[in-house]
């Protein structure tokens, strides 16, 4: 069964520092990973996606991610916080078992806060 | 402007009761799916659709039901089988319902039962 597991479910920094939020997955086959964002009382909105190639993912807002397939890992990052920053950051995984249908299954979540 | 609309915002339910929450898409996009959040939880899947008049539940879809009648609609009903109703319940769609594909996310509806 496929899994995703966000180490951390609250992460603070200071404006200007790095972020880095943990996301490990659980997969039997190559996985496609995504990142999402998510902004009190609003929808997810996607920051970035592995899927195929090149394992470096940049994405929107500056983050980018990296697909390690030997750590079964895929950490998000950006080099400088924003206040704007401060959200809920959701990784998931596409369920590749069964009927498939693109459903994803999610980690639990990482509130990141920015710090003034 | 493309995307998805879900409604109400927010919705109050009594004891006993159903309610039906709207999800509507003008992406043209064949999947639907809705998902529960509870906090500290992460998202749990409760019904999807990859084409009309067809579904399949997900991890959790005891106390719920849908329909899918016409590709840009997927509407949840609520029902009073549902014992612990209160989250927060986010409608999505994709292109195909492919895994490589991302999910489009609505606004989201919260549910509270009074």
């Amino acid at each position: 069964a496929q899994s995703v597991t966000q180490l951390g479910s609250h992460v603070s920094v200071s404006e200007g520092a790095l972020v880095l939020l943990r996301c490990n997955y659980s997969s039997s086959v190559p996985p496609y990973l995504f990142w999402y964002v998510q902004y009190p009382n609003q929808g997810l909105q996607l920051l970035l996606k592995y899927t195929t190639g090149a394992t470096l993912v940049k994405g929107i807002n500056g983050f980018e991610a990296e697909f390690k397939k030997s750590e079964t890992s895929f950490h998000l990052t950006k080099p400088s916080a924003h206040m704007s920053d401060a959200a809920e950051y959701f990784c998931a995984v596409s369920d590749l078992t069964g009927n498939q249908g693109g459903k994803l299954i999610f980690g639990q979540g990482t509130e990141l806060s920015v710090k003034p | 402007d493309g995307g998805i609309t879900q409604s109400p915002k927010y919705l109050f339910r009594k004891e006993g009761q159903n309610v039906t929450l709207s999800c509507e898409q003008n992406l043209n996009h064949d999947a639907m799916y809705w998902y529960r959040q509870d906090p500290g939880q992460g998202l749990r899947l409760i019904y999807y659709s990859q084409i009309v008049n067809d579904f399949q539940k997900g991890d959790i879809a005891e106390g719920y039901s849908v329909s899918r009648e016409k590709k840009e609609s997927f509407p949840l009903t609520v029902t009073s089988a549902q014992k612990n109703p209160t989250a927060f319940y986010l409608c999505a769609s994709s292109w195909r319902g492919q895994p490589n594909t991302e999910a489009f996310f609505g606004q989201g509806t919260r549910l509270t039962v009074v």
